[in-house]
């Protein structure tokens, strides 16, 4: 079945250290994003990337960094630069249908990061 | 600064009630998507609307373009509906990258007990 696979599901880490999170889709589709959830609060854009090797800052793109060598591979990386980086992180992907701006979105399980 | 506001913030319903939950944007939209959310964080994309009203079986969502305004409704609320629901939109205009942009409100969690 044509999905979005995240890993791991739960990861800690220590102060300073930087951290990779994996997103891989086999559904084919263009676009891909990351997004961070903190409790109490709306998902917020961390980086989105709309074709292979191109991708975009979100809003909160300071203290991450991501890659998009394949198509279906959209990996974050949490550096140590990140001053609260504990959160669930969520990756997300969707096809493009032109102007009207609909699409298929489809979301991944999640990734929850916690800093000791 | 565009928004989205969703009410109520939290929802708890006894089994076979009808329910309601609504989502409101400051500016003209493409598109609004509606998800679910459960516990253990997966979402799961339940509607994407541009216009009018949509059905998926006890799930139907409706929008209103002039009032900036939709709404999503749950006949005869089960157990397993409780989740937290989250309303997404795209706003119009920008250049095309900031198309695949989603602005998204806090959510409403919903408890339905049996």
């Amino acid at each position: 079945d044509g999905g979005i696979t995240q890993s791991p599901k739960y990861l800690f880490r220590k102060e300073g250290q930087n951290v990779t999170l994996s997103c891989e889709q086999n559904l084919n589709h263009d676009a891909m994003y990351w997004y961070r959830q903190d409790p109490g609060q709306g998902l917020r854009l961390i980086y989105y990337s709309q074709i292979v090797n191109d991708f975009q800052k979100g809003d909160i793109a300071e203290g991450y960094s991501v890659s998009r060598e394949k198509k279906e591979s959209f990996p974050l990386t949490v550096t140590s630069a990140q001053k609260n980086p504990t959160a669930f992180y969520l990756c997300a992907s969707s096809t493009w249908t032109g102007d009207s701006g609909a699409n298929v979105l489809t979301f991944g399980a999640g990734s929850r990061l916690t800093v000791l | 600064k565009n928004e989205v506001e969703q009410s109520p913030q939290n929802l708890t319903a006894q089994e076979g009630e009808f329910i309601t939950i609504n989502c409101s944007y400051s500016v003209g939209i493409s598109a609004l998507h509606w998800l679910q959310q459960h516990p253990g964080g997966g979402i799961v994309s339940l509607f994407m609307l541009s216009s009018g009203k949509k059905k998926h079986g006890r799930l139907i969502a409706t929008i209103n373009i002039q009032e900036k305004h939709s709404s999503l409704h749950i006949t005869a609320s089960h157990p397993r509906d409780s989740a937290v629901y989250i309303c997404a939109v795209r706003y119009r205009g920008g250049w095309g990258g900031s198309n695949y942009k989603l602005t998204f409100g806090k959510g409403t969690l919903l408890t339905v007990n049996p």
